[in-house]
C-alpha cells in the first residue's frame, strides 16, 4: 500500500516563529488534507489540497503531486498551534481509503 | 464544513461486554465511512470501510468478528466491538465522505474506549 511519511517528527517552536511541515507520499493520490489533532483528539480540518497552493490566516498550505510532497507553512505559532498535525491521502487503488501519515507533534512555547 | 457527530466519547466497559460507537453525518449524506483506530502517541490506523447497505471491507489483520461495522443508512454507521478484552482499549474514530471519494473527508469526535 501507499506509504505516507511526515517530518520532522518533533518540533519545538517559540511563540512568534515560523516552521514547515512536510508531508511525502509514496504513490499517485487524488485528494491529500492536513489536519490538527487537539488534546482532546478531535481531528480539525485544515487544508483539502490535492494541488496548488492554499492559505487561511496564519496557516497555508502547497501540494506538489507530481513530486508526491506537500508542505504545510505555520506563521507567527501561538501556543494554541499545539498538538499533533497530519496529512492524510486519499488513493485509488484495489479499493479507495484515506491512509494517514506518520504525523508531527508540535509543541509551541512561551 | 460538514458535521459529523460520533458518540459517546469516552466509554468504560468490562472485559467480555460488547460496545455500540455511532457515528452520524449531520448535514450531508455519506455513502462511505471509514473507521480508525488510534493508539497513544501513534498515527490513526485505518480499520475498515463501509459503504451504505453493503459489507464493509476490512484491512488485514483487523478481525472482522470482533469489530461489527453496519451502515445502514446515509447518515449512520455504527462499530460494535464485541466481546471486548483490556487490548480492545483505544481511541476509535469515524470519518466520512460524500458520494465522491474525492472530496473532503471529515471527522467524528472519537470515542476512547477503555475495557477494564
Amino acid at each position: 500500500g501507499i506509504q505516507v511519511e511526515q517530518s520532522p517528527p518533533d518540533l519545538i517552536l517559540q511563540e512568534g516563529a515560523n516552521s514547515t511541515l512536510r508531508c511525502n507520499f509514496s504513490d499517485s493520490v487524488n485528494n491529500l488534507q492536513w489536519f490538527h489533532q487537539n488534546p482532546w483528539g478531535q481531528l480539525i480540518n485544515l487544508f483539502y489540497i490535492p494541488s496548488g497552493t492554499k492559505q487561511n490566516g496564519r496557516l497555508s498550505a502547497t501540494t506538489v503531486a507530481t513530486e508526491r510532497y506537500s508542505l504545510l507553512y505555520i506563521s507567527s505559532s501561538q501556543t494554541t498551534d499545539s498538538g499533533v498535525y497530519f496529512c492524510a491521502v486519499l488513493y485509488t487503488g484495489t479499493a479507495s481509503k484515506l491512509t494517514f501519515g506518520t504525523g508531527t507533534r508540535l509543541q509551541v512555547t512561551l | 464544513g460538514a458535521v459529523v457527530s460520533q458518540h459517546p466519547s469516552r466509554v468504560i466497559c468490562k472485559s467480555g461486554t460488547s460496545v455500540k460507537i455511532e457515528c452520524r453525518s449531520l448535514d450531508f449524506q455519506a455513502t462511505t465511512m471509514f473507521w480508525y483506530r488510534q493508539f497513544p502517541k501513534q498515527s490513526l490506523m485505518l480499520m475498515a470501510t463501509s459503504n451504505e447497505g453493503s459489507k464493509a471491507t476490512y484491512e488485514q489483520g483487523v478481525e472482522k468478528d470482533k469489530f461489527l461495522i453496519n451502515h445502514a443508512s446515509l447518515t449512520l454507521s455504527t462499530l460494535t466491538v464485541t466481546s471486548a478484552h483490556p487490548e480492545d482499549s483505544s481511541f476509535y474514530i469515524c470519518s466520512a465522505v460524500t458520494g465522491s471519494l474525492n472530496t473532503e473527508a471529515f471527522f467524528g469526535q472519537g470515542t476512547r474506549l477503555t475495557v477494564v
